[in-house]
């Protein structure tokens, strides 16, 4: 079955600073990756989203995501941090096609950020 | 462009009580879905709507109920609310484009259910 796995449940980082939050996956073909932000009283915005050609992946809001097979990760990063990025981000991980129905989420991230 | 409505946004119910969340999408999206988000365990799917005129069982239906009014809107029923089903549900779509993967899921802003 397949899994996601945010080994991070809550992160403080001060404003300015940089960011990674972790995300490992398990999936048995070729996995479709997402990253989602849930602001505050909010729903689900996509940031990104990677199937294959480089895996480094530049999204929106500054956010970039890496692609390692060999660990089964999709880390998230950010160079520098701002107060509006405070948030909840979740992994997501499914099929390239055929709907979000098999596409499975993790528990998210919540991320504080501080002056 | 109001992308995916969700109505109401909070509601308390007394236990044994029922309701129906309404949701609609003005993106011409074939595919809708209906989550549940609940503190360390992310989300989960109740039930979606691949297409007009079909709707399925997603990881947690139980308690549940759903229509496919149109293709904008797609609702879920309580029957007889319990407090297992205090919790943000969330309402979702999306699109499959011929030749090409699943596109970005556009979500509402939540209703925030509780049963008391």
């Amino acid at each position: 079955a397949q899994s996601v796995t945010q080994p991070d449940i809550h992160i403080t980082v001060s404003e300015g600073a940089s960011l990674e939050l972790r995300c490992n996956y398990s999936y048995g073909a070729t996995p479709y990756l997402f990253w989602y932000v849930q602001s505050p009283g909010q729903g689900l915005q996509l940031l990104l989203k990677y199937f294959s050609g480089d895996t480094l992946v530049q999204g929106i809001k500054g956010f970039e995501a890496e692609f390692k097979r060999s660990q089964s990760s999709f880390n998230l990063r950010k160079p520098s941090v701002h107060w509006s990025d405070a948030a909840e981000y979740f992994c997501a991980v499914g099929p390239y096609s055929g709907g979000y129905q098999k596409v499975t989420f993790g528990t998210g991230t919540k991320l504080q950020v501080i002056p | 462009n109001a992308g995916v409505t969700q109505t109401p946004k909070f509601q308390v119910l007394k236990t044994g009580q029922s309701m129906t969340l309404q949701c609609a999408q003005d993106m011409n999206h074939n595919s809708m879905y209906w989550y549940r988000q609940d503190p360390g365990m992310g989300l989960r799917l109740i039930y979606y709507s691949a297409s007009e005129g079909t709707t399925d069982k997603g990881e947690v239906p139980n308690g549940y109920n759903v229509s496919r009014l149109n293709k904008r809107e797609f609702s879920l029923r309580l029957e007889s609310a319990a407090p297992s089903q205090t919790s943000v549900y969330f309402c979702a779509s999306s699109d499959i484009l011929r030749g090409s993967g699943n596109t970005e899921a556009f979500f509402g802003q939540g209703t925030r259910l509780t049963v008391v």
